[in-house]
């Protein structure tokens, strides 16, 4: 069974630019997750989808952080402009609906540092 | 809401020696409790989970936790440490009920020294 798949593995980018970021999760799973992991610190939930449907965004910046997950597969992240405080590995990680909770599976992340 | 407090940073432990790592949460109900790891440039993977029942779980990897609900607690252990076993370990715990939320600890180091 194929893992969960993240893009780009590395990014750097200046101060105001924009990034996106790709997942595709595992195939079947309905409930997709972008967690936010800074430096020393747990990952932090941004955005959580059921199929293509938002369930819990309350912790993503909205002024600057947007994420959709069209037919309700794979979804993307884009951060526009970046902050020198944006620098993070981003996860997306999948659960099944009926799976028990909790237990996601993550991806390899994608690291982002913003200068 | 609920919160994880993973109150060691790092900890070294020698090659074969018990490993002990600390975990206390925060919840107003009964919680589900997690532990995952994270090796170097990695995601994330589940080691052990408690949602009811037993309080004493077993993992992969040779790890097991215990639930104890009078010191909020839900400490990780193994009785004997491999080197392939550094790596950062994350205590979460999540809702019971409603759609899964995990609210993650900051995370414990694991350094195995030889």
């Amino acid at each position: 069974e194929a893992g969960v798949a993240q893009s780009p593995r590395y990014k750097i980018i200046e101060k105001r630019q924009s990034v996106a970021f790709w997942c595709n999760p595992i195939s079947g799973h309905a409930t997709l997750y972008w967690y936010q992991q800074i430096l020393g610190q747990g990952p932090k939930l941004l955005i959580q989808f059921q199929n293509n449907g938002v369930v819990d965004d309350s912790q993503l910046p909205k002024d600057r952080f947007s994420a959709e997950r069209l037919k309700g597969v794979d979804s993307t992240l884009k951060i526009q402009p970046a902050k020198l405080e944006d620098s993070a590995v981003y996860l997306c990680a999948s659960s099944p609906i009926g799976g028990k909770g909790g237990e996601l599976f993550f991806g390899s992340g994608t690291q982002l540092s913003v200068l | 809401a609920q919160s994880v407090t993973q109150p060691d940073i790092h900890i070294t432990v020698s090659e074969g020696a018990s490993l002990e790592l600390r975990c206390n949460y925060s919840y107003g109900a009964t919680p589900y409790l997690f532990w995952y790891v994270q090796s170097p440039g990695q995601g994330l993977q589940l080691l052990l989970n408690y949602f009811s029942g037993d309080t004493l779980v077993q993992g992969i990897k040779g790890f097991e936790a215990e639930f104890k609900r009078s010191q909020s607690s839900f400490n990780l252990r193994k009785p004997s440490v491999h080197w392939s076993d550094a790596a950062e370990y994350f205590c979460a715990v999540g809702a019971s009920t409603g759609f899964q939320k995990l609210v993650f600890g900051t995370g414990t180091r694991l350094l195995v020294s030889p």
